[in-house]
């Protein structure tokens, strides 16, 4: 059966910092994998997708990116941190139909 | 830009009744839709998803679609304290990569 895996779980970093987060999903290939930002009692925002290694599209501008160097594996990144990246990052996989299914999540907090 | 609407609540509902939360979406030709089940402070878990017109059911939950109206219900049977959290409907937004629209969501509160 397929997992998903996010870490670290909660992370708290100071304004101006970098951040990487990793997202792997096991017991599938070629998935479609997407990274969502969820504010605090907000609905969920696609930041990233992923059709396959190395390509990325970008549904905002803003000063995160994202990187797929294995087929299996989605990071998101920032070089400088601004208060309002907080929040609830979420990584999903997808690979037949559009059912996406969420990892358990990092939980941003920048201070 | 597809949109999906959902009354943000709070819904509250006793023990035992039925709880019904309502989606509406902007794009005619959307052919699938799911809804996801958050509790407080986990991730999205997909409950239902729905393609043709009419209902389907699983266990205490149903999903009703109605294509004509632009819209699509999930209803709860038998509402269990264990059923509060906050359901989201998503529609496909129709890019190549099979991504989803979400409504911001319904918080339900099923009261013991």
């Amino acid at each position: 059966s397929q997992t998903i895996h996010q870490w670290p779980a909660t992370l708290v970093q100071p304004v101006g910092s970098p951040l990487s987060l990793e997202c792997t999903v096991e017991g599938t290939s070629n998935p479609n994998l997407y990274w969502y930002r969820q504010a605090a009692g907000r609905g969920l925002q696609l930041l990233f997708y992923s059709v396959g290694i190395g390509q990325i599209s970008s549904e905002v501008p803003q000063n995160l990116s994202a990187s797929r160097p294995q087929d299996r594996q989605f990071i998101l990144s920032s070089k400088k941190l601004l208060l309002s990246d907080s929040g609830f990052y979420l990584c999903a996989w997808s690979v037949l139909g559009h059912e996406q299914f969420f990892g358990p999540g990092t939980r941003l907090t920048v201070l | 830009q597809k949109e999906v609407e959902q009354n943000s609540g709070p819904l509250s509902v006793p023990e035992g009744a039925i709880a019904s939360l309502n989606c509406t979406y902007s794009d005619r030709g959307s052919q699938s839709f799911f809804w996801y089940r958050q509790y407080s402070g986990k991730s999205p878990e997909l409950i239902m998803f729905i393609y043709s017109n009419g209902d389907k059911e699983d266990g205490r939950f149903t999903a009703q679609l109605n294509k004509a109206s632009q819209y699509v219900s999930l209803l709860i049977r038998d509402s269990q304290p264990s059923d509060s959290a906050t359901y989201l409907c998503a529609v496909p937004s129709g890019g190549s990569a099979r991504q989803l629209t979400f409504g911001s969501g319904t918080q339900l509160t099923v009261l013991p």
